[in-house]
């Protein structure tokens, strides 16, 4: 299965932009790359998705590099609820390997 | 709309015991899967279904058998448990095209002692 590679950990101040990257050079012409985030004590909970063009949603945009092995969560307007732990996961007929994520600070 | 609903929240167990972890979910996703999640770690896959009568081995099976009778319920059976199987279970589902996301249960801590 194709794998991702994201920062152990990043920072970000109250209302700055975050953004988030994620290498997966090894993907494949099919697979989706996805963004969930993990609050303490809950599931993981989805966040934006892409293909080949970049998205945007009421959450966040994901950039997507033109050779697509890697892709950027952007969150706009970082807020004290945005702590979390930020998966990004190729997904291609079901069967996705998560990492570890990317443990995301806000500091007010 | 309930979407993916996991039962119980917590469970001890004693090394030996067996239980079923219980899954279901209303949105008739073809898809679902079980991970666990070690503290500070991210989700490993232990099985996935992608339909009812059809399961596979994720990425760390051993332990663990599951079945899927209806596109409704996904339960995970822990035989012989061990403290190694000390961890949360996530239970979550998807359509099977990539186009949409997986949504994920509220979990089960499960203690083995």
């Amino acid at each position: 299965d194709a794998k991702t590679t994201q920062p152990n950990s990043m920072e970000s101040n109250e209302e700055e932009p975050v953004h988030l990257p994620c290498n997966h050079s090894t993907i494949s012409g099919t697979d989706y790359i996805h963004w969930y985030r993990q609050l303490p004590s809950q599931g993981p909970e989805y966040v934006i998705h892409g293909l080949t063009s970049n998205v945007n949603n009421r959450m966040a945009s994901l950039a997507i590099a033109e050779d697509r092995k890697s892709s950027t969560l952007i969150l706009h307007r970082a807020t004290l609820r945005d702590a979390a732990v930020y998966y990004c996961i190729l997904y291609n007929a079901g069967k996705s390997t998560f990492g570890d994520g990317t443990t995301l600070t806000v500091k007010p | 709309n309930a979407g993916v609903t996991q039962t119980p929240k917590f469970r001890i167990l004693k090394i030996g015991q067996s239980m079923t972890l219980q899954c279901t979910q209303d949105m008739n996703h073809n898809y679902m899967y079980w991970y666990r999640q070690d503290p500070g770690m991210g989700l490993k896959l232990i099985y996935y279904s992608v339909g009812a009568g059809i399961t596979d081995k994720g990425e760390v099976p051993n332990g663990y058998n599951v079945s899927r009778s209806t596109t409704e319920d996904f339960p995970l059976r822990l035989e012989l448990a061990a403290p190694s199987q000390t961890s949360v279970y996530f239970c979550a589902s998807s359509y099977s095209q990539g186009g949409y996301g997986y949504t994920f249960g509220s979990g089960t801590r499960l203690t083995v002692v």
